[in-house]
């Protein structure tokens, strides 16, 4: 059972370039979450989807959209990226919205903006 | 507005000493709290949940926390810290709203 799988799994970008995190949860969650985890910060919420076709701002969404494209997958995109969006992000997913329930997450993806 | 605290950065015990991780929050009602683990290069895996009745949960790998409304707390414990217990720690709100983490460094 995989989970909650993200794509790539490392990538470097220049700044000005675009590109998007891919993520997939195979447990019929309604939820879906992006997080980016930036050291002494925490886990900082960008954007989730409490359900298919639905999508919300978290606490740091300028500069990135987000595209729920089925039940199944929640894209992250960054279209022209700079140094501050280096980072590690996370992609969950729950059975539950709102933040009550347990959170599954992916390995991360590392972003390097140079 | 919520938020979460996570007072100490960085903890160091030695293994098979007692663990006490604290977390504080700011909350309008009583929320949802739980704790999560992050190995190194990992996601985050949950320890344990609260979300109403018996204010002492159990969690996994033997963590227990305790939800004081009074100290608007949430702090970890755990009896005996195993070496393999060495990973940050996250605190978190509503499930949403995380504390900034604290990293547990184990001493032979």
């Amino acid at each position: 059972n995989a989970g909650v799988t993200q794509t790539p799994k490392f990538q470097v970008l220049k700044t000005g370039q675009s590109m998007t995190l891919q993520c997939a949860q195979d447990m019929n969650h309604n939820s879906m979450y992006w997080y980016r985890q930036d050291p002494g910060m925490g886990l900082r919420l960008i954007y989730y989807s409490a359900s298919e076709g639905t999508t919300d701002k978290g606490e740091v969404p300028n500069g990135y959209n987000v595209s729920r494209l089925n039940k199944r997958e929640f894209s992250l995109r960054l279209e022209s990226a700079a140094p501050s969006q280096t980072s590690v992000y996370f992609c969950a997913s729950s059975a539950r919205s709102q933040g009550t329930g347990e959170l599954f997450f992916g390995e991360g993806s590392r972003l390097t903006v140079l | 507005a919520q938020s979460v605290t996570q007072p100490d950065i960085h903890i160091t015990v030695s293994e098979g000493a007692s663990l006490e991780l604290r977390c504080n929050y700011s909350y309008g009602a009583t929320p949802y709290l739980f704790w999560y683990v992050q190995s190194p290069g990992q996601g985050l895996q949950l320890l344990l949940k609260y979300f109403s009745g018996d204010t002492l949960v159990q969690g996994i790998k033997g963590f227990e926390a305790e939800f004081k409304r009074s100290q608007s707390s949430f702090n970890l414990r755990k009896p005996s810290v195993h070496w393999s217990d060495a990973a940050e720690y996250f605190c978190a709100v509503g499930g949403m709203r995380f504390g900034a983490g604290t990293r547990l460094t184990v001493k032979p």
